[in-house]
């Protein structure tokens, strides 16, 4: 079964400093990657997309990306507490058009 | 990005109802999907679409049905609401079949009692 692991937290940061958030993934043929970002009571709203290995830039958000570890990031500089929420990871699947979702990480930005 | 639109945003609902639940999109894509997701938890897949006329259950097991009937819509039915129907339910479609990156509708709070 192709999975996707992500620690719960909650990752509590302080405000200012690098939050680092983790993903790994079993399935080694998925050739997309993606962070959304999900404020409480609300829907997923998708911040950051890679596709090759290496750090892809947006802002103050970085995703890394190691295909032969399995693993992708995503690193927030200067975070504020309106960064705080549940972070998901998510992976395209290449058998069929469908993302395998982590269970996400809760994020807290503490003043 | 998709504009994608769900209604109605919050349903409260006695047991026995039928309910549909609306999604539409506005950029023509061609696959969508249904989430469910209970507060705190993560999401379950519970039906998708790879165009007009093209219909399948998801990964968890749901009562649900839907349609496509357009491009453009893909509503949820529930026969007869119960309370163990309780939950967000969301809407997703995406623009890039090779990429499959999906954008999110508001979703719909719906709560039976």
């Amino acid at each position: 079964q192709k999975e996707v692991e992500q620690n719960s937290g909650p990752l509590s940061v302080p405000e200012g400093a690098i939050a680092s958030l983790n993903c790994t993934y079993s399935d080694r043929v998925s050739q997309s990657f993606f962070w959304y970002r999900q404020y409480s009571g609300k829907s997923p709203e998708l911040i950051m997309s890679i596709y090759s290995n290496g750090d892809k830039e947006d802002g103050r958000f970085t995703a890394q990306l190691n295909k032969a570890s399995q693993y992708v990031s995503l690193l927030i500089r200067d975070s504020q507490p309106s960064d705080s929420a549940t972070y998901l990871c998510a992976v395209n699947s290449d058998s069929n058009y469908q993302l395998i979702w982590g269970a996400g990480t809760k994020l807290i930005i503490k003043p | 990005e998709a504009d994608i639109y769900q209604t109605p945003r919050y349903l409260v609902i006695g047991t026995g109802k039928k309910i549909t639940l609306e999604c539409s999109q506005t950029m023509g894509h061609d696959k969508m999907y249904w989430y469910q997701q209970d507060p705190g938890m993560e999401l379950h897949l519970i039906h998708y679409s790879y165009g007009v006329n093209s219909t399948e259950k998801g990964d968890l097991s749901s009562e649900s049905t839907v349609s496509r009937i357009r491009t453009e819509h893909f509503p949820l039915t529930l026969e007869s609401a119960r309370p163990s129907h309780t939950s967000q339910y969301l809407c997703a479609s995406t623009r890039d079949s090779s990429y499959n990156e999906q954008f999110f509708g508001p979703g719909t709070r719906l709560t039976v009692l």
